[in-house]
């Protein structure tokens, strides 16, 4: 079975500072890869993807990921983050039209 | 567009009761739905996968006599939890797959249900 594994539970940053959340999954098989976030009182956005190609992929509002198969990773960056990046962001992997998550990474932003 | 809403968006019920929470896309029809359950301060749990006109695929561990799942059309499913107890307390979401769109691995997500069994 697939499982995903964020080592992040609460990120405290201040504005302009760069993010970088970690992801690593474990599946043998072919995968895409996601990254999700949730505005507190909203639902889940997706902020962008990652099926193939170019494993750097750049997502919504400056937020980009890289895969790198070889370390099962798909990390979340951002070179400056600002105060309305606070959200929780969900990192998950599909394979067989499923959709597995990580446990969430609480991303507090200090104006 | 894409929208997927969810109702009641809070509920509290008292235990041996049952619930029905609709999901419904908006301005897509959506042939596949999923129900999602999370807990606090962790992830969402696929629960099952909903296909209209056909039943339910439940995930290993999810009692499919419990957790109700009904698709009667492109647009709206309905997940109803029988017999609640306080253990099912939590907070219930559901995602849509648009038929229009090629890649199967694209989902909008409701707003969520929370569900408070007393």
């Amino acid at each position: 079975a697939q499982s995903v594994s964020q080592h992040n539970h609460h990120v405290i940053l201040s504005e302009a500072a760069s993010l970088e959340l970690g992801c690593n999954y474990s599946y043998g098989g072919t995968v895409n890869l996601f990254w999700y976030v949730q505005y507190p009182g909203q639902h889940l956005q997706l902020l962008l993807k990652y099926f193939s190609g170019d494993p750097l992929v750049k997502g919504i509002k400056g937020f980009e990921a890289e895969f790198i198969k070889s370390k099962f990773s798909f990390n979340l960056r951002k070179p400056s983050v600002q105060w309305s990046d606070t959200a929780e962001y969900f990192c998950a992997v599909s394979s067989m039209e499923k959709l597995t998550f990580g446990t969430g990474t609480r991303l507090t932003i200090i104006p | 567009g894409a929208v997927v809403s969810q109702h009641p968006s809070w509920v509290i019920c008292k235990s041996g009761t049952s619930v029905k929470i609709e999901c419904r896309s908006l301005d897509f029809q959506a042939t596949t739905m999923f129900w999602y359950r999370q807990f606090p301060k962790q992830s969402l749990m696929l629960m099952a996968t909903s296909n209209e006109g056909s039943k339910a695929t439940y995930e290993q561990g999810v009692e499919k006599d419990k957790f109700l799942i009904n698709h009667a059309s492109l647009t709206l499913s309905t997940l109803t939890v029988t017999s609640a107890h306080p253990e099912d307390s939590s907070f219930y979401i559901c995602s849509a797959r648009p038929d229009w769109i090629s890649s199967t691995d694209t989902q909008y997500f409701g707003p969520g249900t929370r569900l408070t069994v007393l």
